[in-house]
């Protein structure tokens, strides 16, 4: 069956600190990978996409994330979170024709001043 | 760009009543928009793939019958939940997509409809 996990449901980090959140998933066929985060109060927004070419992506506001293949996983990461990065983050998967998305259960990050 | 406006972004009814959310694509054409629900603290449950000018796809365990879909134009769908009871009452989320299947774009989010069921 085709699924997204994500490792952590909540991390707490000091501003300045690096962030590291795990995702794996089970799809058959070719995937395409995203993060989306949603800040409180607002709506899911994309902050990387992987479709394919370099497993290395890099998306808005410092996010990266690496497609390893063998591990099935698409973590995401960011050097030194600040406080404005709280938020839920989700990863998602879906087939090559862009539907069938599914997503994680999703990671609440909170980060202190 | 790709800004999908939902609404309303809340709404209160009776039992038995039919609640209608609309989703728009603002400022693209979205060929395909998707229906989602998200239970408290669980993650976005694909409901409908709703193709404009042709029928839904459900999502298996999804009834058709209680959630109608309509994709009347390439800027438009809209969410009827019929004959409404509590079970129903959650948050309902919808995307769309630029472009057609395997263009490589990613689906933008609306800020998602609060449905309680009294």
């Amino acid at each position: 069956a085709q699924s997204v996990s994500q490792h952590n449901h909540h991390v707490i980090l000091s501003e300045a600190a690096s962030l590291e959140l795990g995702c794996n998933y089970s799809y058959g066929g070719t995937v395409n990978l995203f993060w989306y985060v949603q800040y409180p109060g607002q709506h899911l927004q994309l902050l990387l996409k992987y479709f394919s070419g370099d497993p290395l992506v890099k998306g808005i506001k410092g996010f990266e994330a690496e497609f390893i293949k063998s591990k099935f996983s698409f973590n995401l990461r960011k050097p030194s979170v600040q406080w404005s990065d709280t938020a839920e983050y989700f990863c998602a998967a879906s087939n090559q024709a862009g539907t069938a998305l599914i997503f994680g259960k999703g990671t609440t990050l909170s980060v202190s001043s | 760009g790709a800004v999908v406006s939902q609404h309303p972004s809340w709404v209160i009814c009776k039992s038995g009543t039919s609640v209608k959310i609309e989703c728009r694509s603002l400022d693209f054409q979205a060929t395909t928009m998707f229906w989602y629900r998200q239970f408290p603290k669980q993650s976005l449950m694909l409901m409908a793939t709703s193709n404009e000018g042709s029928k839904a796809t459900y999502e298996q365990g999804v009834e058709k019958d209680k959630f109608l879909i309509n994709h009347a134009s390439l800027t438009l769908s809209t969410l009827t939940v019929t004959s409404a009871h509590p079970e129903d009452s959650s948050f309902y989320i919808c995307s769309a997509k630029k472009g057609g299947d395997y263009s490589n774009q990613p689906q933008h989010f609306g800020d998602g409809t609060r449905l309680s069921i009294l």
